[in-house]
């Protein structure tokens, strides 16, 4: 299995511009949850989808920031337009959540730099 | 709500060294609890979890962790640090597998030659 796949792993965009983060889980997974990790306040989460769908979006910061899952194998976080401060570096994690199989996957991330 | 406390941004200890990081827990409900660690520029794989069945749980790379109801805590332990430990870790807590991890600050571990 390839693990959960993030893309770009990097992007640099100018301010006011329109980011796309991807992200491919685990295969036969059914939770999907975005983070977002900064030295300031550490791990956060943005919003997790159970099927498809999105249960908890309380984590994203403003409507700047939104989350898609059209289908189980992919995932979209954009920001809208794009702001310094949302220089961070934003982990797409799946799990399946069966029985004890409670433990969530991480993908390498993607480092977002906007200037 | 549940969350962690990690005690100490970052801890140092000499090559060989006994390893021991701090997490305590607050939960409503029996937790999950898991340890992870995250290597510069990657993401975070997990060195262990506990799922209420054994106490003490035992990882990845010579790691383990004892879970203790009365004292909510759920310590990271090695007997014996290697260079290669030096990273980043985290304690975390759920309430079932999709809910999402609540992550703890974190803990730099740094191993001294």
């Amino acid at each position: 299995d390839a693990g959960v796949i993030q893309s770009p792993r990097h992007e640099v965009t100018e301010m006011g511009q329109e980011v796309t983060l991807r992200c491919k889980p685990i295969s036969g997974h059914n939770s999907l949850f975005w983070y977002r990790q900064t030295m300031m306040r550490g791990l956060e989460l943005l919003i997790y989808f159970n099927n498809n769908v999105p249960i908890d979006d309380s984590g994203m910061p403003e409507d700047r920031f939104s989350a898609k899952m059209p289908n189980a194998s992919f995932s979209t976080l954009k920001i809208q337009p794009s702001e310094p401060r949302d220089s961070a570096v934003y982990f797409c994690a799946s799990s399946t959540g069966q029985g004890l199989n409670t433990e969530a996957f991480f993908g390498q991330g993607t480092r977002l730099t906007v200037v | 709500a549940q969350s962690v406390t990690q005690l100490g941004s970052h801890v140092s200890v000499s090559e060989g060294a006994l390893v021991l990081l701090r997490c305590n827990y607050s939960s409503s409900v029996p937790p999950y609890l898991f340890w992870y660690v995250q290597y510069p520029n990657q993401g975070l794989q997990l060195l262990l979890k506990y799922t209420s069945a054994a106490t003490l749980v035992k990882g990845i790379n010579g790691f383990e962790a004892e879970f203790k109801k009365s004292e909510t805590s759920f310590h990271l332990t090695k007997p014996s640090a290697h260079m290669s430990d030096a990273a980043e870790y985290f304690c975390a807590v759920s309430l079932s597998g999709n809910t999402p991890l609540v992550f703890g600050k974190g803990t730099r571990l740094s191993v001294i030659a």
